[in-house]
């Protein structure tokens, strides 16, 4: 059972399009982090959300926990072919010890 | 910036053969994970480490596969006999304490094994 699912699998658009990709669980989360990972390489976090509602922007992405903390959405504004890669969420919970929690990913390609 | 450092980058070898991964974290951190991530899918957890202790190995196929941190500084993944199915990128992550959140996992690149 994946307890968190993330949709879409996979993402190809064009250079300057925006696009949403999110992170679902029933299960309520402490915390979630977004992590972004390029081939061959291991991932790095992008950004770690706490507190229902909150919403935080890095540059052209906007990450968004959802009110109840069981969902996450990640908003890119103007894709870059830089933003290309896999994109992972990951939820810690707290009677789990905050072992963090993956998703299988959203694969994004941006093509020039 | 400090890296976790991880070695061989692909290992090629075939099943049955035993074959082991090595992790350096960075100097400091207290937490040590090996994580195996197959193709198109999440990272999943095989081995926690706090300090020299094992404080999570509930996924970890205990029949084959090992992990060891002897003084709480590197690690050492081994497995014996490797399977076709063990085929996938190895991880190391390390931290400076348990809260995800105080402590953000910093990743190596990571080990491609290919089991023939």
């Amino acid at each position: 059972t994946q307890l968190l699912e993330q949709s879409p699998q996979f993402l190809s658009i064009q250079e300057g399009e925006n696009l949403t990709v999110y992170c679902n669980s029933s299960s309520v989360f402490s915390s979630l982090q977004w992590y972004r990972q390029e081939p061959g390489e291991g991932p790095v976090l992008l950004v770690t959300v706490v507190t229902g509602g909150e919403v935080k922007k890095l540059k052209r992405l906007t990450f968004q926990f959802g009110d109840a903390r069981k969902d996450s959405s990640l908003h890119i504004t103007a894709a870059q072919p830089g933003d290309t890669g896999l994109y992972l969420c990951a939820g810690a919970r707290v009677y789990s010890n905050y072992q963090l929690i993956w998703g299988a990913g959203t694969k994004l390609i941006i093509k020039p | 910036e400090a890296e976790v450092a991880q070695s061989p980058r692909y290992k090629i070898t075939e099943k049955s053969q035993a074959v082991a991964f090595w992790c350096d974290p960075i100097s400091g951190h207290a937490t040590l994970y090996w994580y195996r991530q197959i193709l198109g899918q999440g990272p999943e957890l095989l081995v926690q480490f706090q300090d020299e202790s094992v404080v999570d190995d509930s996924q970890l196929p205990k029949d084959r596969f090992s992990a060891e941190r002897l003084k709480g500084v590197d690690s050492t993944l081994k497995i014996q006999p490797a399977e076709l199915g063990d085929s996938a990128m190895y991880l190391c992550a390390s931290s400076q304490g348990t809260d995800s959140y105080n402590s953000p996992l910093h990743f190596g690149n990571g080990t491609r094994l290919t089991v023939t």
